[in-house]
């Protein structure tokens, strides 16, 4: 299986700064219809995950332009360029480029 | 408005059944692969079957292979997990998502499942 090593595995962030978010794949994420299958959810306390970036650096619609990802191979980051109020929580990176579908440990981010 | 409505969790002993339903709204269900995955404080995210738009094809991880079966009825726009022989370890919080492409765009709210005596 695909292990996902996220870091950190917390962060507390400064309203208004940047903050940054590692996932690190045990194996190339690259599918062979020759797409690479790592996204980015978000979860909120109390609530179901949600679909942030998709396919490496793709937005889902209505993120927004805050988030950025980008990555290749086996190593991928998501930025979020100036954190909010509502980015808090845990943020977790998955792969379906090979079964069974992987999830990384989660990274919490709160305000400092 | 995708939404996805999951039930059917509850309490139930070890080496019990459980089936849990998620009731879709909002899209063509009959179009979408479908996936459940469940969330514990201890192991996380862990995806538990998959099923393609027809129905024809199923997947899972060893972890639940031979005691879990995904299901769907596309007349009522309804997934189904039929969960037997339960563990301890399959307490969680199950949620059903769509699939788009490969991903998954849209979540339920989920349901928990507790398997204790």
């Amino acid at each position: 299986d695909i292990v996902l090593t996220q870091t950190p595995l917390s962060s507390s962030v400064t309203l208004g700064q940047p903050a940054s978010i590692s996932c690190r794949s045990s194996q190339s994420l690259v599918h062979t219809d020759g797409d690479t299958y790592l996204s980015w959810l978000h979860q909120r306390p109390g609530q179901p995950p949600r679909l942030l970036i998709y396919k490496i650096s793709n937005r889902f619609s209505g993120v927004p332009d805050r988030f950025s990802g980008s990555g290749a191979g086996t190593e991928f980051t998501l930025k979020i360029s100036r954190v909010e109020p509502e980015d808090v929580g845990v943020y977790y990176c998955t792969q379906a480029a090979q079964t069974p579908l992987t999830f990384g440990q989660g990274t919490k981010v709160e305000i400092k | 408005e995708v939404q996805l409505l999951e039930s059917g969790g509850g309490l139930v002993q070890p080496g019990g059944s459980l089936r849990l339903s998620c009731a879709a709204s909002g899209f063509t269900f009959s179009t979408y692969g479908m996936r459940w995955v469940r969330q514990t404080p201890g192991k996380g995210l862990e995806w538990v079957s998959s099923i393609s738009p027809n129905g024809h094809d199923t997947y899972y991880p060893d972890s639940v292979k031979g005691r879990f079966s995904i299901s769907r009825d596309n007349s009522k726009n309804t997934l189904y997990l039929q969960m037997n022989s339960l563990r301890d370890e399959d307490t969680a919080v199950y949620y059903c998502a769509r699939i788009m492409g490969r991903d998954l765009d849209s979540w339920g709210q989920g349901t928990r499942v507790t398997v204790s005596s």
